[in-house]
């Protein structure tokens, strides 16, 4: 079983709303990430959480706060966002982030946010 | 700086027909090579993955790919396209010290026509 599931599969928030984005996967990974995907563009690193601590954090805006509470979860934080944050939020994981075999990452249906 | 590149942006094939997409990157080690699926609105699906060994790898939905070093390219192709394949591929490539970070291309996009 590859499954990596993500909650909810829509979201739509105002400017000032605080809402989290939820990523699982019982898989036994010990690497999770969090991508960001524009429309017609390729998916963007924002995060990566390896054996539950943060390793990769690309720059993100502090309105973006990642937690990982456990080795089979991935919470994403959202607060005070902007328009250009709506996209699609696509939650990923992989056995380890290094070596052969480990390395392939699997990826959740993804959140759909609208920021209004 | 490293890249991957897709240059086709849009391609369109007849069903039955044959499909080779291409992937070409820049890097100074061998990489981990990967190519995903998606589909309109949907998470990414993992095709096939190239790490070491046989240059030639098999997919799943009958695809397959070929790594040549030589070339820095790693292709896909699949010898007869159905029309549930219509979707958008990206080529990905990481290393073993990038710590989980995948550099992906821009995507292909492909149209199948009946």
């Amino acid at each position: 079983d590859t499954e990596v599931t993500q909650t909810p599969k829509h979201l739509v928030m105002g400017m000032t709303n605080k809402k989290s984005l939820k990523c699982e996967q019982h898989m036994g990974h010990r690497a999770m990430y969090w991508y960001k995907q524009k429309a017609k563009k390729p998916p963007e690193l924002m995060f990566v959480y390896s054996y539950e601590k943060l390793s990769i954090n690309e720059s993100v805006p502090s309105r973006f706060s990642p937690e990982c509470p456990n080795s089979s979860l991935l919470n994403l934080h959202l607060h005070a966002l902007q328009p250009e944050d709506s996209a699609l939020y696509l939650c990923a994981s992989s056995r380890r982030p290094e070596g052969t075999g480990d390395y392939e990452q699997y990826f959740g249906p993804g959140t759909r946010l609208t920021v209004t | 700086a490293q890249s991957v590149t897709q240059p086709d942006i849009h391609i369109t094939v007849s069903e039955g027909a044959s499909l080779e997409l291409r992937c070409n990157y820049s890097y100074g080690a061998t990489p981990y090579l990967f190519w995903y699926v998606q589909s309109p609105g949907q998470g990414l699906q993992l095709l096939l993955k190239y790490f070491s060994g046989d240059t030639l790898v098999q997919g799943i939905k009958g695809f397959e790919a070929e790594f040549k070093r030589s070339q820095s390219s790693f292709n896909l192709r699949k010898p007869s396209v159905h029309w549930s394949d219509a979707a958008e591929y990206f080529c990905a490539v990481g290393f073993s010290t990038s710590y989980g970070k995948l550099t992906f291309g821009q995507g292909t996009i492909l149209t199948v026509h009946p």
